[in-house]
């Protein structure tokens, strides 16, 4: 079965110290695997698309990296303003896919100043 | 230019009461999908609609329905309420038809409180 597993569910960070949030999945095959932010009382915010193990992709102090079996989202130097939950999904590869995402449970980051 | 617009922002129903959700995307966009998100069950797909087709449905009660307009415009309706359906109810829309990959743009939601 098809399934995307986030950890940790919730992270406590001081300003300044970097860490990673993990994203791993089974599927068949993987057409893409995306990032979102989410803050509390919002929609989901659109980060990062990966296709492909290896690929890389940066936006301001994030990081999101891909492997065939797991994705991370770095964070450097992280700020108070980071704070929010961190969402993964996975877009499977399958000959009768309805192209619907499997979406993680989430990642919920508190960076404290 | 303007976001995915999702009206009203909050609704307080009762139990048995009907309620419909609005949901505007973005200019172009022709693909609308719905979720609901709970505490306890995260994002939860609801349906897809594609130039005033459905083209995909999650595993939900036929309570749950939804409709897009020519102008790509979109509502989605939940009779018969039942407290279990109080939840934050997304809308996201996307420029193609292969959804997924191109990524979405979610609205603010609807909070949905029913009592």
């Amino acid at each position: 079965e098809d399934q995307v597993t986030q950890s940790p569910e919730a992270l406590r960070l001081q300003e300044g110290e970097s860490s990673s949030l993990n994203c791993s999945y089974t599927v068949s095959g993987l057409r893409g695997l995306f990032w979102y932010r989410q803050d509390p009382g919002k929609g989901p915010e659109f980060l990062f698309t990966l296709y492909s193990a290896g690929e890389e992709k940066e936006k301001e102090r994030l990081k999101a990296t891909l492997t065939k079996k797991e994705s991370f989202l770095h964070i450097t130097a992280p700020k108070p303003e980071d704070s929010a939950t961190y969402l993964c999904a996975v877009n499977p590869y399958e000959a009768d896919s309805n192209y619907q995402l499997i979406w993680g449970a989430g990642t919920k980051l508190i960076i404290k100043p | 230019k303007a976001g995915v617009t999702q009206t009203p922002r909050y609704l307080i129903k009762t139990r048995g009461q009907q309620v419909t959700l609005s949901c505007s995307p973005i200019s172009g966009h022709r693909s609308v999908s719905w979720y609901q998100q709970t505490p306890g069950q995260g994002l939860q797909f609801l349906f897809e609609y594609f130039s005033e087709t459905q083209r995909n449905k999650g595993n939900f009660p036929g309570r749950f329905s939804g409709r897009q307009f020519s102008n790509s415009r979109s509502e989605m309706n939940v009779s018969t309420l039942e407290l279990g359906d109080s939840a934050l109810y997304l809308c996201a829309s996307s420029l193609a038809d292969r959804t997924a990959n191109y990524g979405y743009t979610f609205g603010s939601g609807t909070r949905l409180t029913v009592v």
